[in-house]
């Protein structure tokens, strides 16, 4: 099983706050998905990087793809009250491998 | 939003009965999924689908079976429900299950289900 490590496990931070979380592993991703979850629902993909070194824009939401495709961060700016959720990454190891879930990075944004 | 309905949303159920939950897709992706949530263990994948009757088991697929006759339909079920499979249930689709960047899966509202 190829794990995908998230970090930190919580975050609670004022509105206006940037922050950075991370995905990381040991092993090497064909690609790499982020997903947001909110209370009661199920996850929303947000971004998939596929490059080493690609970098995606969504409004605040910047995400990387680390050189060697084996980690990858999220960076948000100017946090905002709608941005709590759960953000789960996942990865697919290979071209024929089935997708593994990090276990998740709870996001709390207070107003 | 991807059209999946999970049914029931809830279910509260005894210790050795047994479950069926039900995911339908009005998108016609081939691949369907079903996983469990849990604290402490994130999204796990029980059992995956590629295809009418075509289905293969995941990372946590005991004490739990699969059927897939309609494309659009994929259900899960607990044949004697435990405690241990309270949980939350999700149900995944996606056209590809492979490729680089293309296994991009949508989600159902997820089943609650707890065995008393």
């Amino acid at each position: 099983t190829q794990l995908l490590e998230q970090s930190p496990q919580f975050l609670s931070i004022q509105e206006g706050e940037n922050l950075t979380v991370y995905c990381n592993s040991s092993s090497v991703f064909s690609s790499l998905q982020w997903y947001r979850q909110e209370p009661g629902e199920g996850p929303v993909l947000l971004v998939t990087v596929v490059t080493g070194g690609e970098v995606k824009k969504l409004k605040r939401l910047t995400f990387q793809f680390g050189d060697a495709r084996k980690d990858s961060s999220l960076h948000i700016t100017a946090a905002q009250p709608g941005d709590t959720g759960l953000y789960l990454c996942a990865g697919a190891p290979g071209a024929n491998s089935k997708l593994t879930f990090g276990k998740g990075i709870t996001l709390s944004v207070r107003p | 939003d991807a059209g999946i309905t999970q049914s029931p949303r809830h279910k509260v159920t005894e210790t050795g009965t047994p479950v069926t939950l039900r995911c339908h897709q009005t998108e016609n992706h081939r691949y369907m999924y079903w996983y469990r949530q849990d604290p402490g263990h994130g999204l796990r994948l029980i059992h995956y689908s590629y295809g009418v009757k075509d289905t293969d088991k995941g990372e946590v697929s005991d004490g739990y079976s699969v059927s897939r006759s309609k494309t659009e339909d994929f259900l899960l079920t607990l044949e004697s429900a435990t405690s241990s499979q309270t949980s939350v249930y999700f149900c995944a689709i996606s056209e590809s299950g492979s490729g680089k960047g293309k296994n991009i899966q949508y989600f159902g509202a997820g089943t609650r289900l707890s065995v008393l």
